[in-house]
């Protein structure tokens, strides 16, 4: 089984819909990240938590929203989809204790707003 | 504050010829550097690090990188690329408080027969 899952996969929806993606992960990591992928951009870091009870925004946090429900889950929602979100979304986990703090990715999330 | 340019958004090589995929680097900080491989539509798989430990890293594949701190570059390179190689490669940088990854833009690298 694979160490970092997100879950759907894919998804499609409409403008202004509120959306969900979820990320578990069974590495036993404290430090769990959300990022998007967009063509020619790279991977943009949106949220990231160091343990449950400490989330802290990224660079593009604007428009989304995350829990963290548990060590080991992670979920990032959009409120009010909008087209411009349409992207590839990325989970990762790192663990505190790794200095050079090396991140382990799920398979992502491709999410269509219409 | 951290940055990371990758030189070429795309490279197209012959296989069984040398591969170089560039990367250059701004830190504040003593950083730490990967490079990442994207296969289509998969997921991120590490192909190796550097952490100071040794300015030649070795990582999986038969690729390799070198560290050069003069000319602020982590070049990732393979003597001899495989059809399998292709694929959108990320050169990332990590240091600074909660050390965070900061992502190259990629370069595809394709592959011809």
């Amino acid at each position: 089984d694979a160490d970092v899952t997100q879950t759907p996969r894919n998804r499609i929806t409409k403008t202004g819909k509120r959306i969900m993606l979820e990320c578990s992960q069974t590495k036993g990591h404290d430090r769990m990240y959300w990022y998007r992928q967009d063509p020619g951009l790279g991977l943009r870091l949106i949220y990231y938590s160091f343990d449950v009870k400490d989330i802290n925004k990224g660079e593009i946090s604007d428009g989304y929203s995350v829990s963290r429900q548990a060590q080991a889950k992670f979920s990032l929602s959009l409120e009010s989809a909008i087209p411009n979100q349409t992207a590839l979304y990325f989970c990762a986990t790192s663990d505190p204790r790794d200095g050079y703090n090396e991140q382990f990715f799920g398979p992502g999330t491709r999410l269509t707003v219409l | 504050a951290q940055s990371v340019t990758q030189l070429d958004s795309h490279v197209s090589v012959s296989e069984g010829t040398p591969v170089l995929l560039r990367c250059n680097y701004s830190s504040s900080y003593s950083p730490s550097l990967f490079w990442y491989v994207q296969h289509p539509n998969k997921g991120l798989q590490l192909l190796l690090k550097y952490t100071s430990a040794a300015t030649l890293v070795k990582g999986i594949n038969g690729f390799e990188a070198e560290f050069k701190k003069s000319e602020t570059s982590f070049h990732l390179t393979k003597p001899s690329a495989h059809m399998s190689d292709a694929a959108e490669y990320f050169c990332v940088v990590s240091g600074g408080y909660g050390n965070k990854l900061v992502f190259g833009a990629g370069t595809i690298l394709r592959v011809k027969s």
